[in-house]
């Protein structure tokens, strides 16, 4: 069966440090990635979503930024955190005409 | 994109049935209805998944009217754990899910 684990699960971050999140997926070959985001209380926004190794497509501006190194590790980043930054952050996976699996997330806080 | 519409809470009592309707008039002809779960500092978990009539699965009951407007989750019997936040979506299937539009949800609270 297939699993999707992210990691660290809560994270506290200073203001203008670097972020590195990474979820990787197991069970299947060459699924569809997301990273979704979720501030208190709302729904989800989607931020990025991959289709193949190296194809990323970005939904918001933002300070963020995803790769795609491997089939089934996506990875998140900055460069320099803002306190907007903070919120719920989530992997998903899918295949097409499938619905999508998420992980269980990673709280992210910035002081 | 189909926007989907839910009430924001529910309050229901273990044992009884709860259902939650989710509006969605601008339902394009290729999408499906997919309701997700979501427990405090998780992730969504798929429940049920439609496109016309009525599916069941071990968990739940979805039903679609034939204009598909419109759709329900039945949660039969719930207990305390149910409670949570439940996720109406239109899932474009044609594409790669790109477009999901995740709302409030509607936040159920089962009271023992």
């Amino acid at each position: 069966s297939q699993t999707i684990h992210q990691w660290p699960a809560t994270l506290v971050q200073p203001v203008g440090s670097p972020l590195s999140l990474e979820c990787t997926v197991e069970g299947t070959s060459n699924p569809n990635l997301y990273w979704y985001r979720q501030a208190a209380g709302r729904g989800l926004q989607l931020l990025f979503y991959s289709v193949g190794i190296g194809q990323i497509s970005s939904e918001v501006p933002q300070n963020l930024s995803a790769s795609r190194p491997q089939d089934r590790q996506f990875i998140l980043s900055s460069k320099k955190l803002l306190l907007s930054d903070s919120g719920f952050y989530l992997c998903a996976w899918s295949h097409t005409d499938l619905p999508q699996h998420f992980g269980d997330g990673t709280r992210l806080s910035i002081l | 994109l189909a926007k989907t519409t839910q009430p924001i809470s529910m309050d229901s009592y273990e044992g009884q049935e709860v259902n939650i309707t989710c509006s969605h008039n601008n339902i394009a002809t290729n999408d499906y209805i997919t309701w997700y779960q979501q427990f405090p500092s998780q992730g969504p978990r798929f429940i049920i998944q439609g496109y016309k009539t009525k599916v069941t699965n071990e968990v739940a009951s979805l039903f679609i009217p034939a204009d598909r407007k419109s759709s329900t989750l039945s949660l039969p019997r719930v207990s305390l754990s149910d409670t949570a936040v439940y996720y109406c979506l239109v899932d474009p299937q044609d594409n790669y899910g790109q477009n999901f539009v995740f709302g409030p949800g509607t936040r159920l609270s089962v009271l023992p």
